[in-house]
């Protein structure tokens, strides 16, 4: 079965831009889509077909995929961005999410 | 405002079964892809069920295939989930989400979801 990879943490400081990695074989194939989840919260999707901001969702947050691997970027961190952060993409008729990576804000 | 709100979760035994609703407003249902998602405590995101627009495609993962069935009544802009021959390993939250599409993309807007506990 396909599978998505994931840092399990990924730390960066106030301000600074910080990448989440999520690596698949051939995974620029596909669209990947990226989710934010807050404690106790449902996921809320801040990127989807690998580059698009769904509306609401600040700037400093976009995305790339290329080769094996798509990544998340945040430029200018905020401590209010320390959470969990999903990748997911679709293997035919199957949707898979990696096991997400959780971002500190130092 | 659009709004996915779930119910029908709670205890049950292990070989039972449950149903779990999913009532959509706030947008024409029947013109997106449904989906259910679950969340086992402290776990990751594990996508469980897809069903398209028209209700002519739906789609499973291995682990709830022959189990689980997924069904959407677009008149009352409701989605199901069906859950037979349930499992320890079932315990999660449920969530139901829209799709981007009218079938099979990103998931935009997320219910709060039901917990689903199974346990003798």
């Amino acid at each position: 079965s396909y599978e998505l990879t994931q840092p399990p943490s990924v730390s960066v400081s106030p301000g600074q831009t910080v990448s989440i990695s999520c690596s698949g074989d051939k995974l620029a194939d596909k669209f990947v889509s990226w989710y934010q989840q807050r404690p106790g919260q449902p996921p809320v999707l801040v990127i989807y077909q690998d580059t698009k901001r769904p509306s609401g969702i600040p700037e400093r947050f976009s995305g790339s995929n290329s080769g094996n691997t798509a990544t998340l970027t945040i430029s200018g961190t905020q401590a209010v961005d320390e959470t969990d952060y999903y990748c997911q993409a679709w293997d035919s008729t199957t949707a898979v999410f990696g096991g997400g990576t959780k971002l500190i804000v130092l | 405002q659009v709004q996915l709100v779930e119910s029908g979760g709670g205890v049950v035994q292990p070989g039972r079964s449950l149903r779990l609703s999913c009532t959509a407003s706030g947008f024409t249902f029947s013109d997106y892809g449904m989906h259910w998602v679950r969340q086992a405590p402290g776990k990751g995101l594990e996508w469980v069920a897809v069903m398209s627009y028209d209700g002519n495609h739906k789609y499973y993962a291995d682990s709830v295939k022959g189990r689980f069935t997924i069904s959407r009544d677009n008149s009352r802009n409701t989605l199901y989930l069906q859950m037979r021959s349930l499992r320890a390993e079932d315990t999660a939250i449920y969530y139901c989400a829209k799709d981007v599409t009218y079938s099979r993309d990103a998931f935009d807007i997320w219910g709060q979801g039901t917990m689903v506990t199974v346990s003798s």
